[in-house]
């Protein structure tokens, strides 16, 4: 069975700092990508990473993954209020798989 | 463009009574998927369809039982339902292996 494990399960840090949220496996995924979901809502995509090594910015979004593709990390550099969310990874294969998540609270 | 719609919204089951959840999307997707959602535990899979025909189990599916009715169609079923089974369900598609997931705004289902 393939697990994915993300932490901290919670966050919860004033606006402007900095703040780094991660996804672990002990299985190879071809690729994995970060949601964010928003209370009454479905999840979104935020990215998709696919070769080991990759980073990926999204605005003041960083993503890497790692370099054997078993792990991955979300960076959020001077976080806003608008930040505030559930992030969830998910690894892709046939089924696509997701982590608890980390549900972020940013504080003006 | 509707994207991957879902009903109901809100449902209120007694234990031991049935009911099917419907899922459609107007994307022309391959793949289908059913899961559900429970505080602190993430989103869990509980069946999907690789493609129009095709059904197969996630991570919990026992309780459940799905139907690939056409290529836009996915259905969920409870046949008796469990107050374990409360939860918000999501139904989600995809072109692709590597394609992302497109979801619905979820069901939010009550039993009692």
């Amino acid at each position: 069975t393939q697990l994915l494990e993300q932490s901290p399960q919670f966050l919860s840090i004033q606006e402007g700092e900095n703040l780094t949220v991660y996804c672990n496996s002990s299985s190879v995924f071809s690729s994995l990508q970060w949601y964010r979901q928003e209370p009454g809502e479905g999840p979104v995509l935020l990215v998709t990473v696919v070769t080991g090594g990759e980073v990926k910015k999204l605005k003041r979004l960083t993503f890497q993954f790692g370099d054997a593709r078993k792990d991955s990390s979300l960076h959020i550099t001077a976080a806003q209020p608008g930040d505030t969310g559930l992030y969830l990874c998910a690894g892709a294969g046939d089924k696509i798989i997701f982590g608890k998540g980390t549900r972020l609270h940013i504080l003006p | 463009n509707a994207g991957v719609t879902q009903t109901p919204k809100f449902q209120v089951l007694k234990t031991g009574q049935s009911m099917t959840l419907q899922c459609a999307q107007d994307m022309n997707h391959n793949s289908m998927y059913w899961y559900r959602q429970d505080p602190g535990m993430g989103l869990r899979l509980i069946y999907y369809s690789a493609s129009e025909g095709t059904t197969d189990k996630g991570e919990v599916p026992n309780g459940y039982n799905v139907s690939r009715l056409n290529k836009r169609e996915f259905s969920l079923r409870l046949e008796s339902a469990a107050p374990s089974q409360t939860s918000v369900y999501f139904c989600a598609s995809r072109r692709g292996v590597d394609s992302p997931l497109h979801f619905g705004n979820g069901t939010r289902l009550t039993v009692t």
